[in-house]
């Protein structure tokens, strides 16, 4: 079975300090990969997508980048973070050729001071 | 712009009756819709898909409606339980693309 593995689960940073965010899935191949962000009482907000090794989509002007350096790792960065960054960050996958299914992680809790 | 609007009012029901949730839609024409349930702190979880050339679709105790012409999908739990409380999202896809969009949600709480 297919499993999705997001850490940390939760980080507290002080502003200007860098961020790496994790992501790995286990039992699928070439699968496309997602970083959303929930702020709360709010929908989640696609960030960016990959549908393979080193194709990153952005989908949104900010101060986060995305990587994929392996088939199933997803990594999100930020050189130096902003308040505005705080938030629920959620990885998921779905299967290539998007059947429309996304799978989260259980998502890293991010609050900048 | 595309939007999806979910009541934003938490919904409050009697177990064992029917919870109904209502998702619409506007500026957009998706190829299939998507609901998923989210419990606090955790990820969403999948529940049931819809396709635009579908009317209804069932899962043990979920329904799910999509009108395309009113652009709006109705969910429902019958005999709701106390563990049915959860924040239940609304979620839109095109075909053969990548950017699904999701509601912000509603939430339901099912008292015993």
């Amino acid at each position: 079975s297919q499993t999705i593995h997001q850490w940390p689960a939760t980080l507290v940073q002080p502003v200007g300090s860098p961020l790496s965010l994790e992501c790995t899935v286990e039992g699928t191949s070439n699968p496309n990969l997602y970083w959303y962000r929930q702020a709360a009482g709010r929908g989640l907000q696609l960030l960016f997508y990959s549908v393979g090794i080193g194709q990153i989509s952005s989908e949104v002007p900010q101060n986060l980048s995305a990587s994929r350096p392996q088939d199933r790792q997803f990594i999100l960065s930020s050189k130096k973070l902003l308040l505005s960054d705080s938030g629920f960050y959620l990885c998921a996958w779905s299967r290539g050729g998007n059947t429309g299914e996304l799978f989260f992680g259980e998502g890293s809790r991010l609050t900048v001071l | 712009s595309q939007k999806i609007e979910q009541n934003s009012e938490a919904l409050n029901i009697q177990e064992g009756k029917t919870a109904t949730l209502t998702c619409n839609y506007t500026n957009y024409s998706p190829a299939y819709l998507q609901w998923y349930r989210q419990d606090p702190g955790r990820g969403p979880v999948f529940l049931l898909l819809i396709r635009e050339n579908e009317k209804e679709k069932r899962k043990e105790r979920l329904k799910v409606t999509f009108d395309t012409t009113l652009k709006q999908s109705l969910f429902h739990i019958t005999a709701s339980q106390p563990a049915d409380s959860a924040t239940y999202l609304c979620a839109l896809d095109r075909a053969g693309g990548f950017k699904t969009i999701f509601g912000a949600g509603t939430r339901l709480f099912v008292k015993a």
